[in-house]
Parts: C-alpha cells; sequence; structure tokens
C-alpha cells in the first residue's frame, strides 16, 4: 500500500536552534497530516495537524508546512528544547475518501537529539 | 479532555500462552478506539478499528482479534502467542474530526 516516509532517520541539533523535520508520503488521495512526538516507553503525542486546504499551520513553537505539489510535509520547532529530544512521526489519512479519521499510516519516525 | 488507560505496561509471555490487553477511556462517549503495534524502531501499524460496541475492523491478517464490550472499553487478544506478536502495542481513541489520542501502551515480549 501507500506509505509516508521520512528522509532523515536522525537529527541533533543544539539547544536554541531551530529544528526542521521532514517527511514524504505519496498518497495523493491523503488530505489530513498530522505530527505525533513520542518519548521513550510512552504512547505518540499529538503535536499539530493539517489539512490539504492549507498549506501552513502554526502551534506553540511549531509550524508544519504542507506542500501538496511535491507530496512533502515538514515540522519546524523553533528554538529547540532539551524536552524536545524524542522520535518524531509524521502520519496521513484521505479522509474524504471515506476513511476514518483515526486510520493513520504513519512513517518510520525521526529520532531527535537536543544538545544543551 | 479523555484519558486512556492501559494495561499492563509490560508484559512477558511463553509462545503458545493466550493474551488479553485492556484499553479504558475516559472523558468521551460514543468514541472510535483504534489497537496500534508498534514495533522495535520502526511506525505503527493500525491492527484493528472499532466505531461502536461490537463493531470490530481488522486491518491485517493476523494472530490476534479484538472485542468491544462496552462504548469505553476495548481489548486486544490471541489464543496462542507467537515469537513475532511481541511489540508495543498502543490504544488510541477518536471522535468526530478531533485528533487521535493514544495511550502509553503495553510492551509485550514473547519468549
Amino acid at each position: 500500500g501507500e506509505s509516508v516516509g521520512l528522509h532523515l532517520p536522525t537529527l541533533s541539533v543544539q539547544e536554541g536552534d531551530n529544528s526542521i523535520i521532514n517527511c514524504a508520503y505519496s498518497n495523493s488521495a491523503s488530505d489530513y497530516f498530522i505530527w505525533y512526538k513520542q518519548e521513550s516507553g510512552k504512547g505518540p503525542q499529538f503535536i499539530i495537524d493539517i489539512r490539504s486546504n492549507m498549506d501552513k499551520r502554526q502551534g506553540q513553537r511549531v509550524t508544519v508546512l504542507l506542500n501538496k505539489t511535491v507530496k512533502h510535509l515538514s515540522l519546524q520547532i523553533a528554538a529547540t528544547q532539551p524536552g524536545d529530544s524524542a522520535v518524531y512521526f509524521c502520519a496521513e489519512n484521505d479522509y474524504a475518501g471515506g476513511t476514518s479519521y483515526g486510520k493513520l499510516t504513519f512513517g518510520q519516525g525521526t529520532i531527535l537529539t537536543v544538545h544543551p | 479532555s479523555q484519558t486512556i488507560h492501559q494495561w499492563p505496561a509490560t508484559l512477558v509471555q511463553p509462545v503458545g500462552s493466550p493474551l488479553s490487553l485492556e484499553c479504558t477511556v475516559e472523558g468521551t462517549s460514543n468514541p472510535n478506539l483504534y489497537w496500534y503495534r508498534q514495533a522495535a524502531g520502526r511506525g505503527l501499524q493500525l491492527l484493528f478499528y472499532s466505531v461502536g460496541i461490537g463493531q470490530i475492523s481488522s486491518e491485517v491478517p493476523q494472530n490476534l482479534s479484538a472485542s468491544r464490550p462496552q462504548d469505553r472499553q476495548f481489548i486486544l487478544s490471541s489464543k496462542k502467542l507467537l515469537l513475532s506478536d511481541s511489540g508495543f502495542y498502543l490504544c488510541a481513541c477518536q471522535r468526530g474530526l478531533t485528533p487521535l489520542h493514544f495511550g502509553n501502551g503495553t510492551r509485550l515480549t514473547v519468549t
């Protein structure tokens, strides 16, 4: 089936820098995208989502960018902190196609390490 | 806000033994419920989902089954575990157009 993948498996940054985590998706019918943060031994924690009628959405210190032309999604974290160290997953869903909103296709994840 | 309870947090079971993982949800009613599995160092794979009591949809053929005996209870079971059933099992819930929300999972090791 179609899948969502990540360009970089690991990312190391210094505290205070901005981080950018990228994600490519292959299902052109996908219309909902979501980012999760997962700390060791815990379940994924929702960060931010975006629907395909938007190309940018901002939250607290995070921004998601969606480029439907090249099927690319990115998560930007401003002023990265050591507490941001975790695995980050992107996921997608083709809700308009009748897929249940919680039926997500996940990428493999990117490990973000923030050095103090 | 909704809270998902999963137990146990960790479990070690021998091959061929049965399995029962329980998930209960608080703070919402009529949720859609999901079981995902995460293999070590990998993304999450959807196993089952349920839109109501007694309604179960299976996403992948496997050695596991799911049941939803109550609105906010979702159970993952197996009659005989295989080594390949080891993994991190996550229960999740979602309602309407809200994002999927996960519990803290059960780490299952089949030996």
